[in-house]
C-alpha cells in the first residue's frame, strides 16, 4: 500500500489566489481528516469525513476554506481566496476508526 | 474530551533511555492512550497504544499506572534518529471521539551525540 498520498508537496501562491490541496486515502479506510500545522498553533483538525460525508467541520477557520470528498478515494481542501496567514503545512490522514495514517503533507506558502 | 499535558521539550544523549510522561486527569473509562511520533517534514505516525499496565513493541514501551491519570512513553537507548515530536493522545477505541482527537503541541525530543 502506498499510504496516504497528498499533492502537491509544496505550493507557493500569491495572496488572493485559489489553492486546492489533494488527498488520496488508504484504500478501505472510511475516515478522512484534514489537519493544519503551524508553529504557533500546533496540529489542528479542520474537518473530517466518514464514508465520504463531512461529519465535523467546526475546525474550518472561515468560509474561505472548503473541503469535499466526492468518492472514497479522493478529497480536496480548497482555500479561496488565500491569505498569508493560511501559510502552514496541511496534512491529510485516513483511518479505519482506530489510529491514523498521515500523508506527508502539503507545505503552503501564501505571499 | 480528555486533554493531555506533556513537557514542551526534552533533551537526551545517544544510548540513554528517555521517558516522556503525559498527564490525562480526565481520562474516561473507555479511553485508550496513544502516542504518535512526528519527524520534520513528515506527518505523525502511530507508535504505541495502551489501556492499562504495560505495553511493549519494537519501538517503545508504554507504562500506565492503575489510576490511568498519566502514562509514560519509554524509548530505550535512543539514537539521533529518535529526534522528533512525540504526541500523547487519549481517545475512545472504536471511533466515538475520532476526529476530535487533541494533538496539542507535543514534546520535542532532541537527541545529542
Amino acid at each position: 500500500d502506498a499510504g496516504v498520498i497528498q499533492s502537491p508537496r509544496h505550493e507557493v501562491t500569491e495572496m488572493g489566489q485559489e489553492v486546492t490541496l489533494r488527498c488520496k486515502p488508504i484504500s478501505g479506510h472510511d475516515y478522512l481528516f484534514w489537519y493544519r500545522q503551524t508553529m504557533m498553533r500546533g496540529l489542528e483538525l479542520l474537518i473530517y469525513f466518514n464514508n465520504n460525508v463531512p461529519i465535523d467541520d467546526s475546525g474550518m477557520p472561515e468560509d474561505r476554506f472548503s473541503a469535499k470528498m466526492p468518492n472514497a478515494s479522493f478529497s480536496t481542501l480548497k482555500i479561496q481566496p488565500s491569505e498569508p496567514r493560511d501559510s502552514a503545512v496541511y496534512f491529510c490522514a485516513s483511518s479505519l476508526g482506530n489510529g491514523y495514517t498521515f500523508g506527508s503533507g502539503t507545505r503552503l506558502t501564501v505571499v | 474530551l480528555a486533554k493531555t499535558t506533556q513537557p514542551i521539550s526534552m533533551d537526551s544523549y545517544e544510548g540513554q533511555e528517555v521517558n516522556i510522561t503525559c498527564s490525562h486527569n480526565n481520562i474516561a473509562t473507555n479511553d485508550y492512550i496513544t502516542w504518535y511520533q512526528q519527524f520534520p517534514s513528515q506527518g505523525p505516525r502511530f507508535i504505541i497504544q495502551g489501556y492499562k499496565t504495560k505495553v511493549t513493541n519494537e519501538v517503545a514501551s508504554l507504562f500506565i499506572p492503575a489510576d490511568r491519570k498519566s502514562s509514560t512513553l519509554s524509548l530505550p537507548r535512543v539514537s539521533l534518529s529518535d529526534t522528533a515530536v512525540y504526541y500523547c493522545l487519549v481517545d475512545s477505541e472504536g471511533g466515538s471521539t475520532l476526529g476530535r482527537l487533541y494533538f496539542g503541541r507535543g514534546t520535542q525530543l532532541t537527541v545529542w551525540p
